[in-house]
């Protein structure tokens, strides 16, 4: 059974703070890895995608792939209010499946 | 409409029920998917479908039926719904089946009585 495993939260940063979401993955053949926000009672939308390791920033976002550790994160720098939602990793198996974490919940404190 | 919808939004069942949940979408993408959302276990794949007509099962299939005779509508039937297919559900479209990034519809909260 392939797994993405992410800490369910609530993920509590003040304002101005640096938010860490952190994402663990069970196939190493895993190619491409995706972050959804999940704003309450909205559906997902994608902010970052990744397919090779190292960083990738974009704005405030910041995606890290490590495969060798099978290990994903999203940074959110200078955290808002607004940025307070339920984050998906994402992990595309191949084959036309992409496996989902259940979320981490963020909230940001003004 | 430009994008990708869900009908009905809200749906109340009764258990024994045929249900069947439409989704619509206008980008012309190939790729169509259903999910279900439960707490704690994050988005689910229902069925998915790579093209008119051509369709596959998901991590979670049973009880549920799909078809796909044109490029835009994807819809999804319980044959007859239970109480553990109460969930929301999510319509999504991918323009690659890969790798790439997927759009969700707004989803359709199901209650089965």
């Amino acid at each position: 059974q392939k797994e993405v495993e992410q800490n369910s939260g609530p993920l509590s940063v003040p304002e101005g703070a640096i938010a860490s979401l952190n994402c663990t993955y069970s196939d190493r053949g895993s190619q491409s890895f995706f972050w959804y926000r999940q704003y309450s009672g909205k559906s997902p939308e994608l902010i970052m995608f990744i397919y090779s390791n190292g960083d990738k920033e974009d704005g405030r976002f910041t995606a890290q792939l490590n495969k060798a550790s099978q290990y994903v994160s999203l940074l959110i720098r200078d955290s808002q209010p607004s940025d307070s939602a339920t984050y998906l990793c994402a992990v595309d198996t191949g084959g036309f499946k992409t496996i989902f974490g259940a979320g981490t919940r963020l909230f940001v404190k003004a | 409409d430009a994008g990708i919808t869900q009908s009905p939004r809200y749906k109340i069942t009764e258990t024994g029920r045929q249900v069947t949940l439409m989704c619509h979408q206008t980008w012309s993408h190939s790729y169509m998917f259903w999910y279900r959302q439960d707490l704690g276990h994050g988005l689910r794949l229902i069925y998915y479908s790579a093209a008119a007509d051509i369709t596959d099962k998901g991590e979670v299939p049973d009880g549920y039926v799909v078809s796909r005779s044109k490029t835009e509508n994807f819809p999804l039937t319980l044959e007859s719904a239970t109480r553990s297919q109460t969930s929301v559900y999510f319509c999504a479209s991918s323009d690659s089946g890969s790798g790439y990034e997927q759009f969700f519809g707004p989803g359709t909260r199901l209650t089965v009585l």
